[in-house]
């Protein structure tokens, strides 16, 4: 199956910058959802975003779905070590029963 | 809750050993998935259940085998340990919902190591 395709592969800030992620599908998706994992740690759900052209935040993360439901993205305003670690989209996935087909993710790594 | 458990933490095989990897929920999650981390890959869906007795494969079955015996249990299964079987194993859980809205919940996962 296709995955969906992040960039980028990684991003060094430093603390105090914005840092953005963006994923990219060739296809119209149903809806896309974000988790992070911390360095050694297991994947934890962050959002889900189902209407064309959403925008949600939490905190100092922004959550965007492109109009044409192809392309989502990620941002963090003013970055904490707390930040550190992997970010993954994920989307539907026909071919298996529409279960979650993640992202290669986006490694943050944090300078303090 | 305990939410999602994995048993075993950590784990190393010889080329050819079998073993079994125990996930366990107490959500009452009808769903419930295997995925495998390597570096650069993401998470890789191999087998996932939709309900008791219920089983099908997902992007990577080959070399694996599941069984969802009880509603809360999610068995994964290597009959032959390979060493491209080296992997970060997590299991995740979700309630039944509209299909692709289900927000899943993971174990801490199993580091298991093919010699």
């Amino acid at each position: 199956g296709q995955q969906v395709m992040q960039i980028p592969q990684y991003q060094h800030v430093q603390e105090g910058e914005d840092f953005t992620t963006y994923c990219n599908s060739s296809t119209t998706l149903s809806n896309i959802q974000w988790y992070k994992q911390r360095p050694g740690g297991h994947p934890v759900f962050l959002i889900q975003l189902v209407k064309s052209g959403e925008v949600k935040k939490q905190k100092r993360l922004t959550f965007q779905f492109g109009e044409a439901k192809k392309n989502s993205s990620l941002h963090i305003t003013a970055t904490q070590t707390t930040d550190v670690g992997t970010y993954f989209c994920a989307r539907p996935g026909k071919e298996y029963g529409n279960k979650l087909v993640f992202g290669a993710g986006t490694i943050l790594r944090v300078k303090s | 809750n305990a939410g999602v458990t994995q048993t075993p933490k950590f784990r190393v095989l010889k080329t050819g050993q079998s073993m079994t990897l125990l996930c366990a929920q107490d959500m009452n999650h009808e769903y419930m998935y295997w995925y495998r981390q390597d570096p650069g890959m993401g998470l890789r869906l191999i087998h996932y259940s939709v309900g008791e007795g219920t089983t099908a494969k997902g992007e990577v079955p080959d070399g694996y085998n599941v069984s969802r015996l009880k509603k809360q249990n999610f068995l994964l299964g290597l009959e032959s340990a390979a060493p491209s079987q080296t992997s970060v194993y997590f299991c995740a859980s979700s309630y039944f919902r509209t299909s692709g809205k289900d927000t899943q919940y993971f174990g801490p996962g199993t580091r298991l190591t093919v010699l």
